[in-house]
């Protein structure tokens, strides 16, 4: 199976700051990496995600970086606002056999943007 | 267009006692699968099913039946509930296993006393 561990599980920032969540996967054969936002009492909403073909992807103020070599890849999120507040959820998919493909999905950390 | 949806939202039951959580999709996706949330823990895949007509095992499947009802509906059933399974249960589809984004339903929390 995949093992993905992210960090930290908790990040306070000052409104206008960067942050910066990091995940390390285990399996080297893993080729897509989504990232999930989830606010108090929601369902998780993919935000942003990136295939290993690409090392940088970016949407606005949000990014993602990936490095295969070390395999860890990170959500950089710039000029932060208090609506950023919310658990963020890193995930790495990996291959369990023929076609089939499943998320492992990191313990998430708790941003919070103060105003 | 609604995405994914999940009813109930919110469940109380006593140990031993049987429920069935449902789940639909209307993004005509292929695949859909069943997450709980449990503090600390993040997302843990129950079972999924890849296809309609074909569901699977994931992580965490003991105490647990799915039936994939067409491709719109995918539920999940709890025959004798435990406290143990009290958590927040996720449905999510995708278009496909393979390397797609997958999108969650509101959830459904389950208290089982």
């Amino acid at each position: 199976g995949e093992n993905v561990e992210q960090h930290p599980s908790t990040l306070s920032v000052q409104e206008g700051d960067s942050a910066v969540i990091k995940c390390t996967y285990s399996d080297s054969a893993s080729n897509y990496f989504p990232w999930y936002k989830q606010e108090l009492g929601k369902g998780p909403q993919l935000i942003i995600d990136i295939r290993s073909n690409v090392g940088e992807k970016k949407d606005q103020r949000i990014a993602v970086t990936l490095n295969k070599t070390a395999k860890h890849f990170s959500l950089h999120i710039t000029e932060t606002q208090p609506e950023d507040s919310a658990v963020y959820f890193c995930a790495a998919s990996w291959n369990s056999g023929g076609s089939n493909y499943k998320l492992t999905f990191g313990k998430g950390t708790l941003l919070t943007v103060n105003p | 267009n609604a995405g994914v949806t999940q009813t109930p939202k919110f469940q109380v039951l006593k140990t031993g006692q049987s429920m069935t959580l449902q789940c639909a999709q209307d993004m005509n996706h292929n695949s859909m699968y069943w997450y709980r949330q449990d503090p600390g823990m993040g997302l843990r895949l129950i079972y999924y099913s890849a296809s309609e007509g074909t569901t699977d095992k994931g992580e965490v499947p003991n105490g647990y039946n799915v039936s994939r009802l067409n491709k719109r509906e995918f539920s999940l059933r709890l025959e004798s509930a435990a406290p143990s399974q009290t958590s927040v249960y996720f449905c999510a589809s995708s278009e496909a296993l393979q390397l797609r984004a997958q999108y969650f339903g509101p959830g459904t929390r389950l208290l089982v006393l």
